[in-house]
């Protein structure tokens, strides 16, 4: 089955500092590559998408890469506020099926 | 937009007792619903996945006779964790899939349940 690591597990930045977060993915069939936002206790909430048809997207101060052929994707986030600071989750499907998530970076936006 | 609605938000349980977990999809037929359960500060982990109809797909290591997943139609998906015992305890929360991809496939995820087994 599929595999995904994420790193750093912590990252703390200064607010308006840029940060960013590394997948790797192990299976070549999926195509499907969300980003998670998930607050203690709470869903996870999707805010960005990425699909293997595309190596790039980019929303506001959120953007995503995909290296397909190195099963890799990153999440970007530029100019840091407080609100940003959760864990982030990146997963990996095969469109449609279940996903596969990494395993957590927890994000610290120092005001 | 898509909305699951899921129940019960919190549950303490007695050690032995079985607790059922709801997840309805609102406005939309969820053919298929994923169930993930989440320990404190770790990633989702994908118990099963279920669709209507049919019996449940289990994950490597899940016990489908301790966590019985239900889909009886096409906007309810249920989890019954039997005989819960306190390593049971955990956060759980179900993703459902939007019956058809209009343009993509959609996914929502539920509010999730703290279960506490004591």
């Amino acid at each position: 089955g599929e595999n995904v690591e994420q790193h750093p597990s912590t990252l703390s930045v200064q607010e308006g500092d840029s940060a960013v977060i590394k997948c790797t993915y192990s299976d070549s069939a999926s195509n499907y590559f969300p980003w998670y936002k998930q607050e203690l206790g709470k869903r996870p909430q999707l805010i960005i998408d990425i699909r293997s048809n595309v190596g790039e997207k980019k929303d506001q101060r959120i953007a995503v890469t995909l290296n397909k052929t190195a099963k890799h994707f990153s999440l970007h986030i530029t100019e840091t506020q407080p609100e940003d600071s959760a864990v982030y989750f990146c997963a990996a499907s095969e469109e449609g099926n279940q996903f596969y998530f990494g395993t957590g970076t927890s994000l610290t936006v120092i005001p | 937009g898509a909305v699951v609605s899921q129940h019960p938000s919190r549950v303490i349980c007695k050690s032995g007792t079985s607790v059922k977990i709801e997840c309805r999809s609102l406005d939309f037929q969820a053919t298929t619903m994923f169930w993930y359960r989440q320990f404190p500060k770790q990633s989702l982990m994908l118990m099963a996945t279920s669709n209507e109809g049919s019996k449940a797909t289990y994950e490597q290591g899940v016990e489908k006779d301790k966590f019985l997943i239900n889909h009886a139609s096409l906007t309810l998906s249920t989890l019954t964790v039997t005989s819960a015992h306190p390593e049971d305890s955990s956060f759980y929360i179900c993703s459902a899939r939007t019956q058809t991809p209009v343009v993509n496939y959609g996914y929502t995820f539920g509010s999730g349940t703290r279960l506490t087994v004591v």
